[in-house]
């Protein structure tokens, strides 16, 4: 199976400030990648597909980039609603694997 | 609304079975790959099991291929997860999910676009 792995696992940052979000495949996967946000007690909720593509809805201050094994999910501005724990999740091969989770935690 | 909505959670022995079910609203069933995640408590999501539109596909995490089974009733817009040999380590909230079809620079891909709220297994003795 695909390993994905994320960094870092966890972050302090302040309101305003760019996040960046890092998540590696153990092998290449094109660009079938997608990014989620999930709050706590909450289900995931689909921001990114294709690696660079926005949900229809989700902010554009969310952005994501990348192909073959490395790519990252980028908050420009970050807002109190943003504070979750983000995962990527591969969509190239099965089993389908999701990275560890980055938790975005306010400083 | 389109949404998705699990049920048959519960306290479980070790070694018993459990069937969740999800229910689908407001979207045609019978147009969408439907898929399983779960996570364990404080844990990072899991991915489990996927069934194309029709039954005739399964894919499932290798760590489950035998104890887990998923499947469909298009009719009765309902997918299920069945669960044999539950493991303490099974213990999870159960989340179902759409597999949207999305398309761009001439590909197809594959999102979790809408999720339910998710069902609670717990299996101890």
């Amino acid at each position: 199976a695909i390993q994905m792995t994320q960094s870092p696992s966890s972050l302090s940052a302040s309101v305003g400030d760019k996040v960046i979000i890092t998540c590696r495949a153990s092998q290449g996967i094109k660009t079938d990648l997608g990014w989620y946000q999930q709050k706590p007690g909450k289900a995931p909720k689909f921001l990114i597909y294709g690696a660079s593509n926005l949900e229809s809805g989700v902010p554009s201050k969310f952005s994501g980039s990348g192909s073959g094994t490395d790519f990252t999910l980028t908050i420009s501005s970050l807002q109190p609603e943003d504070f979750a724990t983000y995962y990527c999740l591969q969509d190239y091969t099965y089993p389908r694997t999701f990275g560890q989770g980055t938790k975005v935690e306010l400083k | 609304d389109v949404q998705v909505v699990e049920s048959g959670g519960g306290l479980v022995q070790p070694g018993g079975s459990l069937r969740l079910s999800c229910e689908a609203s407001g979207f045609t069933l019978r147009n969408y790959w439907m898929t399983w995640v779960r996570q364990a408590p404080g844990k990072g999501l899991e991915w489990v099991a996927n069934i194309n539109e029709d039954g005739s596909e399964e894919n499932y995490v290798d760590s489950l291929k035998g104890r887990f089974t998923i499947s469909r009733d298009n009719a009765k817009n309902l997918v299920h997860l069945q669960m044999d040999s539950l493991r303490v380590e099974d213990t999870a909230v159960y989340f179902c999910a759409r597999d949207g079809n999305y398309y761009d620079d001439r590909r197809y891909y594959d999102a979790l676009d809408i999720w339910g709220q998710g069902t609670l297994v717990t299996v101890s003795s």
